[in-house]
């Protein structure tokens, strides 16, 4: 199975701040990957596909790069409503699999 | 509004059985493909199985293969998870979920919890 790696596993920010997490696979994943968000209690929310795509209705703060085994997520001026976890997930072979998460908390 | 509600949780012993039900409606159910996404209590997401919209395909994740089954009517608008030789490791949240085109887990379900005990 494709193993993803998330960094880092917690992230201390402050609103307003550009904030960046990582996403690795253990091998060429081509773009098929997505980035989620979950608060607690909560299903996940799609932030977005393919890589960089982003998902009607998700604000434009959120972005996404990458391709291949490396990739990150980025928002670029964290809001109060964006502390949260974000997992990354491979779905470019079975079986899909998920990062470990990524926990934004407030600084 | 597309809306996916999850039913079937509850308590099961080791070695148990338990069927999850997952009801869909706002959309034309038998065209999309679906899943099954499980979250053990306080961890990360795990992909458990995928089904294809006409159901002739299906994928499951080790952890669960040859125990788990996935199924679907589509005249119910309906997906199933027959979960056998339940293991207190299978204890968590399952959501059913669903895909489009290059989009694994479009829609969520709100969940419904396992509790494998004795």
């Amino acid at each position: 199975d494709i193993q993803m790696t998330q960094s880092p596993s917690t992230l201390s920010a402050s609103v307003g701040d550009r904030v960046t997490i990582t996403c690795r696979a253990s091998q060429s994943i081509s773009i098929g990957l997505a980035w989620y968000q979950q608060k607690p209690g909560k299903a996940p929310n799609l932030l977005i596909y393919k890589a960089s795509s982003l998902e009607s209705g998700v604000p434009s703060r959120f972005s996404g790069s990458g391709s291949g085994t490396e990739f990150t997520l980025t928002i670029s001026s964290l809001q109060p409503d964006d502390f949260a976890t974000y997992y990354c997930q491979q779905y470019n072979s079975y079986s899909w699999t998920f990062g470990q998460g990524t926990k934004v908390e407030i600084k | 509004e597309v809306q996916l509600v999850e039913s079937g949780g509850g308590l099961a012993q080791p070695g148990g059985s338990l069927r999850l039900s997952c009801a869909a409606s706002g959309f034309t159910f038998s065209t999309y493909e679906m899943n099954w996404v499980r979250q053990a209590p306080g961890k990360g997401l795990e992909w458990v199985s995928y089904m294809s919209s006409t159901g002739n395909t299906i994928h499951y994740a080790d952890s669960v293969k040859g125990r788990f089954t996935i199924s679907r009517d589509n005249a119910k608008n309906s997906l199933y998870l027959q979960m056998n030789s339940l293991r207190v490791e299978d204890t968590a949240v399952y959501y059913c979920a669903r895909t489009r085109a290059f989009v694994p887990f479009e829609y969520w379900g709100q969940g419904t919890l396992v509790t494998v005990s004795s």
